[in-house]
């Protein structure tokens, strides 16, 4: 498989529940990124990992916690979630994490939905 | 504090030609993206500007005016499958990424 996977798809959680979102690259890159998207929003920055740091939005709740085991694998943990975190959360990665022309390939997203 | 605007809609017609602009107000300049969005899908890379002018790529071309804070998208000889959202991003001078919040461009045959 090649790209970005992001598993699961749709997860709908109550606000008491523990769950986690994966997301795997199989490009070889050495930076990995966790955005939230609402609608007709921009797209918010939550965590980025790299071979250079580990940069976190200091906006984000603690009920959101990172994990990244290794180059490839990214992981969201998500537990006591309010009904306003439900939005898609796309994992993307790029080959660093400071450079100019810094493409990003996003996952196709994980749609939250708390109950 | 940073910004990025850009239309929320728009719509065009089959065949045709449109334009998505987009404004900006950063801390620095490192580069401004544009992506591609179908809806349910994952963003896609459409186009990067460092440099002032126009880079074309097939029947897609981007703008940039640094000393203006202004970029477009122009799409020609539109297609159906062109329906999707553009996101507009800017790399400021932390290599951080500011986003619009996209615009989505409707095709009508």
């Amino acid at each position: 498989e090649t790209g970005v996977t992001q598993t699961p798809r749709h997860l709908v959680m109550g606000m008491t529940n523990k769950k986690s979102l994966k997301c795997e690259q199989h490009l070889g890159h050495n930076a990995m990124y966790w955005y939230k998207q609402s609608a007709k929003k921009p797209l918010e920055l939550m965590f980025v990992y790299s071979l250079e740091e580990r940069v976190e939005n200091n906006s984000v709740p603690s009920r959101f916690s990172p994990e990244c085991p290794n180059s490839s694998h990214l992981f969201l943990h998500l537990h006591t979630l309010q009904p306003e975190d439900s939005a898609l959360y796309l994992c993307a990665s790029s080959q660093g994490a400071r450079s100019g022309a810094n493409v990003l390939t996003f996952g196709a997203g994980s749609r939250l939905t708390v109950l | 504090g940073q910004n990025i605007d850009q239309p929320t809609e728009m719509t065009a017609t089959e065949g045709a030609i449109v334009q998505i602009n987009c404004t900006y107000q950063t801390s620095g300049f490192n580069g401004l993206f544009w992506y591609q969005q179908h809806a349910g899908e994952a963003p896609t890379f459409l186009s990067y500007n460092v440099l002032d002018g126009l880079e074309e790529k097939g029947r897609f071309s981007s703008f940039l005016s640094r000393s203006k804070g202004y970029s477009y998208l122009l799409l020609k000889e539109l297609q159906m499958k062109d329906s999707a959202s553009y996101l507009c991003a800017v790399m400021d001078s932390n290599y951080q990424l500011i986003w619009g919040a996209g615009t989505k461009l409707i095709i009508k045959p």
